[in-house]
């Protein structure tokens, strides 16, 4: 979990409600990316971000947002929390495009 | 959808025991890592391995790939207690770069 921090680690909010998750970077790493945990599925990219301002969508982007002004905060949003978003949200960054990638310790989720 | 499925889904050995895991996908790649998860954490790069290699090692992990077959497998020679955890394998696309795609994963469980 080196050099990456994600806030807050813990939420519990209401359908409906905003929701922004924020990972938070020290290694000046060019890519970053969230993905979602849950039983049975492994992990499932997002979004990702190549540079700042530069992102794309992932497999399972529907009812999520990003934004990407600095090199070291990539932000997730969720416009309108629904219950399906209930997960564990984890950021990654890596240094090169084909690299390996290091994760952040994750943020858990749950819509109420 | 998942490119790399693992198999088995769970495995429970006894300490000193080797244990393997496999893992299959679809479509070409450019390379296929292996991450390990232990409860509640993020994930941790074990192990990268390119397309035209056939075989890595890194301690007491062990690496192959098949391309022919679209299958790899890692090998954790004398486990130990510590390696009990989850396992994914990710791979990267020859024609689908910037992103990995995450399998499901194998739950390692090593029993002193």
């Amino acid at each position: 979990d080196a050099g990456i921090t994600q806030s807050p680690r813990h939420k519990v909010t209401e359908t409906g409600t905003p929701v922004t998750l924020r990972c938070h970077q020290t290694e000046n790493h060019r890519y970053m990316y969230w993905y979602r945990q849950d039983p049975g599925h492994g992990l499932r990219l997002i979004h990702y971000s190549y540079g700042v301002k530069d992102t794309d969508k992932g497999e399972v982007s529907d009812g999520y947002s990003v934004s990407r002004s600095k090199t070291e905060d990539f932000l997730l949003t969720l416009e309108s929390a629904t219950s399906s978003q209930t997960s564990v949200y984890f950021c990654a960054i890596s240094e090169s495009r084909s690299g390996e990638q290091y994760f952040g310790p994750g943020t858990r989720l749950t819509v109420t | 959808s998942q490119q790399g499925e693992e198999d088995p889904q769970a495995l429970s050995i006894q300490e000193g025991e080797n244990a393997t895991m496999n893992c299959s996908y679809k479509t070409s790649i450019n390379n296929l890592q292996w991450y390990r998860q232990n409860s509640g954490r993020g994930l941790v790069h074990l192990i990268l391995i390119r397309s035209n290699e056939r075989e890595k090692h890194s301690g007491r992990l062990r690496v192959t790939l098949d391309t022919s077959k679209k299958s790899s497998s890692l090998l954790i020679t004398a486990s130990r207690a510590a390696d009990t955890a989850s396992y994914f394998c990710a791979t990267e696309g020859a024609y689908n770069t910037d992103k990995l795609i995450f399998g499901t994963g194998t739950r390692l469980q090593v029993f002193p």
